[in-house]
């Protein structure tokens, strides 16, 4: 079945400082999957960060960037200047191209604390 | 503005017992998902459902059912509460965008 795999845990970063987390992808499904990158702030759901449904394409959105790498079947999260207001759980995600509606298959996500 | 509910958000149940986790979107959305997270996994989908008056299975729906009386309403129920149920639920609402509910903290006690 299709696999998103986030290597780190958790991350401690001081504010200002760049920020990466990593997502590779495992999908056997379709060869092709839409990318997602959610974000869960304390006591809220998650939230849509960005998307990408084209390989290759770059998403951006509150600063955040991720491109869809299909060689590498990646893609990693990157902001260059992370604010304290950024602490929150990240994860990555991805969903087949069967329909709008298909169901995700989640990363285990990423811990992010900046530290003041 | 588009929004998913879920009650409680917080319960501790006893071994054995019946709980049930309640979830209402107002997003006029036909599909909808129950996922679990345990710590140190991503989101794991339980049942799910594409309209009214049926569920389907997700990837792990042994110790779950699911009940969806209308467009709006979809419920989670254990029937028999197990340690192994405790872990934190998530409701979404599915149309071109995603919405989650909150969650809810589930303990099995």
């Amino acid at each position: 079945g299709d696999s998103v795999t986030q290597t780190e845990g958790q991350v401690t970063v001081s504010e200002s400082k760049s920020l990466i987390i990593n997502c590779t992808y495992s999908a056997t499904s379709i060869a092709y999957p839409n990318l997602f990158w959610y974000v869960r702030y304390p006591g809220e759901g998650l939230q849509l960060l960005l998307k990408v449904i084209t390989a290759g394409q770059k998403g951006s959105s509150r600063g955040f960037e991720a491109t869809y790498n299909k060689e590498t079947t990646s893609f990693h999260l990157q902001k260059a200047s992370v604010q304290e207001s950024d602490s929150a759980v990240y994860y990555c995600a991805l969903s087949d191209r069967t329909g709008f509606a298909s169901a995700l298959t989640f990363g285990s996500g990423t811990k992010v604390i900046v530290l003041p | 503005e588009a929004a998913v509910t879920q009650s409680p958000r917080s319960k501790v149940a006893v071994t054995g017992g019946k709980v049930t986790l309640s979830c209402h979107q107002t997003n006029n959305h036909d599909y909808m998902y129950w996922y679990r997270q345990d710590t140190g996994h991503g989101l794991r989908l339980i049942h799910y459902s594409y309209v009214a008056d049926s569920t389907e299975k997700g990837d792990i729906p042994d110790g779950y059912k699911a009940s969806r009386p209308s467009q709006e309403n979809f419920s989670l129920i254990l029937e028999l509460a197990s340690l192994s149920q405790t872990a934190v639920y998530f409701c979404a609402s599915m149309g071109p965008e995603v919405f989650f509910g909150k969650g809810t903290r589930l303990t099995v006690v």
